[in-house]
Formats: C-alpha cells, sequence, structure tokens
C-alpha cells in the first residue's frame, strides 16, 4: 500500500513560535498534496493544499513546503497560537486524477500560551 | 452554506447487530467519499461514489460493510453482523466534482460493545 510517512507524532511549541510538520511519500505520480487541521469530536478541515508545480504555497500563517526530488512537503505555522492545537494530517491521493486520499498518522500540535 | 452533516452523532450498538449510517453532503457535490477513523490514526479510504455508482469500494474492510446512494445525494453506509473491531469514526466527505477539494463531515462514531 501505497504510504505518506508523518513527523513528529506530537509536538509542543510555545505561542509565537514556528511549528514544523514533515511528510514523506512514496509514489512520484502524487499530484496534490493537503493539509487538514482536526480539533476533537470534529472532522478534519481542509488547511491548505499544494500541486508539484511550485515549491511553496502561503496562505496567512500556514505555509507548504515541497520538495519534489525528496518526495517530501512540509508545513510551516508561523507565529503559533493556543487556537492552532490540534490534529494536522498530511495527505496524498493514492492514484492520480482522482482524490482517493491517503492520510499519514497525524500530528498532535500543543500551542503554549 | 449548510456543511456535509452526518447522523447519527453517537451510535453504540451490541456485537452481531446491524447498523446504518447516514451522510448529507454538500448540496451539488457529485463525489461522496466514506472514510473510517481509528482512535489516534488518520482516516482510512473506504468507498468512493461519483453520482450514484460506487467509483471505487476497494477500502471496504469485508462484504459486511456495504454503501448506497441511490439519488446521487444522500448516502447510507450500511454494517451488518457488527464486531468490537468496527469501532472507529466514520466519515463522509463530498467534493464539487470527480478529484475536487474533499469536505468533511463531523463523523459518526461507532461503538461496538
Amino acid at each position: 500500500q501505497q504510504q505518506v510517512k508523518q513527523s513528529p507524532q506530537s509536538l509542543i511549541v510555545q505561542k509565537g513560535g514556528i511549528s514544523i510538520i514533515n511528510c514523506a511519500y512514496e509514489n512520484t505520480a502524487f499530484d496534490y498534496f493537503p493539509w487538514y487541521q482536526q480539533f476533537p469530536g470534529k472532522g478534519p478541515a481542509l488547511l491548505i493544499a499544494i500541486r508539484p508545480d511550485v515549491s511553496e504555497k502561503k496562505e496567512g500563517r500556514f505555509t507548504i513546503s515541497f520538495n519534489k526530488s525528496a518526495k517530501q512537503f512540509s508545513l510551516h505555522i508561523m507565529d503559533s497560537q493556543p487556537g492552532d492545537s490540534a490534529t494536522y494530517f498530511c495527505a496524498a491521493p493514492r492514484n492520480t486524477g482522482f482524490q482517493k486520499l491517503v492520510f499519514g498518522t497525524g500530528t498532535r500540535l500543543l500551542v503554549s500560551p | 452554506g449548510a456543511g456535509v452533516s452526518q447522523t447519527p452523532s453517537n451510535k453504540v450498538t451490541e456485537k452481531g447487530k446491524y447498523v446504518e449510517l447516514r451522510c448529507d453532503p454538500i448540496s451539488g457535490h457529485t463525489a461522496l467519499y466514506w472514510y473510517r477513523q481509528s482512535l489516534g490514526q488518520g482516516p482510512e479510504f473506504l468507498i468512493y461514489f461519483q453520482g450514484t455508482g460506487a467509483a471505487d469500494d476497494s477500502g471496504l474492510p469485508n462484504d459486511r460493510f456495504f454503501a448506497v446512494r441511490p439519488e446521487g445525494s444522500v448516502s447510507t453506509l450500511k454494517i451488518q453482523r457488527t464486531e468490537r473491531g468496527d469501532s472507529a469514526v466514520y466519515l463522509c466527505a463530498s467534493s464539487a466534482s470527480r478529484g475536487g477539494e474533499q469536505f468533511f463531515g463531523p463523523g459518526t462514531r461507532l461503538t461496538v460493545l
């Protein structure tokens, strides 16, 4: 089974700091890389996504960096806030052209006040 | 506008019983997905509908699981002869088109005693 490997499993960051979560994928045919944010008791919500024709995408405090040669992509949360405390999942489609998503195992982020 | 809704939010059943989980996608979304999320894990793909037909059911774990979407809108996931290992959160997602961004519902937490 094609996998997406995510790290770290958990992360504690002080308010105002930078949170960094990494993912590695196997299939070079993957063409869409979303990050989802999930709060307890809620479904995952799309946070930001990137396609491999760009190396970086920024939306507000959230940035995806993409390294195609290394088959890695990462999420950076700048000026982390306590409200960012949640579980973050990277994902990739199992097949091209159709987003049957394969998810990483998740990173529990805690931003301390 | 309304997001994806799922009912019930919680379902407790006994081993061997039959359960139905319902998903109401975002109005007009043609693609619908079911995922299963076990504690501490990322969502795992179960089945994908495009319109009324199941375009890909490769994630269904066995023949006790079945899903329908008879009119191309609401979908029902059906589980026969439930087992304790079926306990998980069942998530539904929809997208405006095949390959479009997926929007998740809050999930149904199924507990099999």
